[in-house]
């Protein structure tokens, strides 16, 4: 079975500091990650996938395999990060997409 | 608009009724997931289907059901609704079977009264 934690349900932060949303999975085999986002009033899109090792918006996330994590790093927040947050993860084949339980990202000016 | 489309944006009915909502996926795209989100539980997988096929199921009651037709467009039936299956309802399409690069609709929300 596979399954995504996301711990926190909301993360305040001020404005210029550093942000770590935190996801955890369990998969057995190579997954495929991605972080999605939902700013207010607007859909779910996708922000990043672990394949691409991009950066967008100033977030950046790296795979570690020995713990298990998929963490979405931002060295300066800015007030329009403030949304919701979904950590996702593909397992091989055609396995369906897990959803983690989101957190909310609130951004203090 | 050439994106993920969904009818209504909103619903509000009673107990025991039933619902259908609809999602119209992006153009070439062959895949429709189904999802539900409530402040609780985030974002739930219901249901997929491929180029008409059902192929994924998740955490669907039986009350819950969906097709996909030949036009690909997609509608996910709700009966016997209770207060607990209000909540906002999400489509998604992809091109392939199996993708993590999904791309949303605007939801529905569902109010149970």
């Amino acid at each position: 079975a596979q399954r995504v934690t996301q711990p926190e349900k909301l993360l305040s932060v001020f404005k210029g500091a550093p942000v770590e949303l935190k996801c955890n999975y369990s998969y057995s085999g190579s997954p495929e990650l991605f972080w999605y986002v939902q700013y207010s009033r607007q859909r779910l899109q996708l922000l990043l996938r672990h394949i691409s090792r991009e950066s967008i918006k100033g977030f950046t996330a790296d795979l570690n395999k020995g713990e298990t994590s998929f963490h979405l790093k931002k060295p300066f927040a800015q007030e329009e990060d403030s949304a919701m947050y979904y950590c996702a993860l593909k397992g091989g084949g055609y396995q369906k997409v897990t959803f983690g339980t989101g957190t909310k990202l609130q951004v203090i000016p | 608009d050439s994106g993920v489309t969904q009818t209504p944006k909103h619903l509000i009915t009673a107990t025991g009724q039933r619902v259908t909502l609809r999602c119209s996926p992006r153009s070439g795209d062959l895949s429709v997931y189904w999802y539900q989100q409530s402040l609780d539980q985030g974002l739930q997988f219901l249901i997929q289907y491929y180029n008409g096929e059902e192929r994924a199921k998740g955490n669907i009651l039986e009350r819950f059901s969906a097709q996909q037709f030949p036009d690909l467009h997609s509608e996910l039936n709700l009966s016997s609704l209770e207060l607990g299956d209000s909540a906002l309802y999400f489509c998604a399409s992809s091109v392939a079977l199996a993708s993590g690069e999904q791309f949303f609709g605007p939801g529905t929300r569902l109010t149970v009264l």
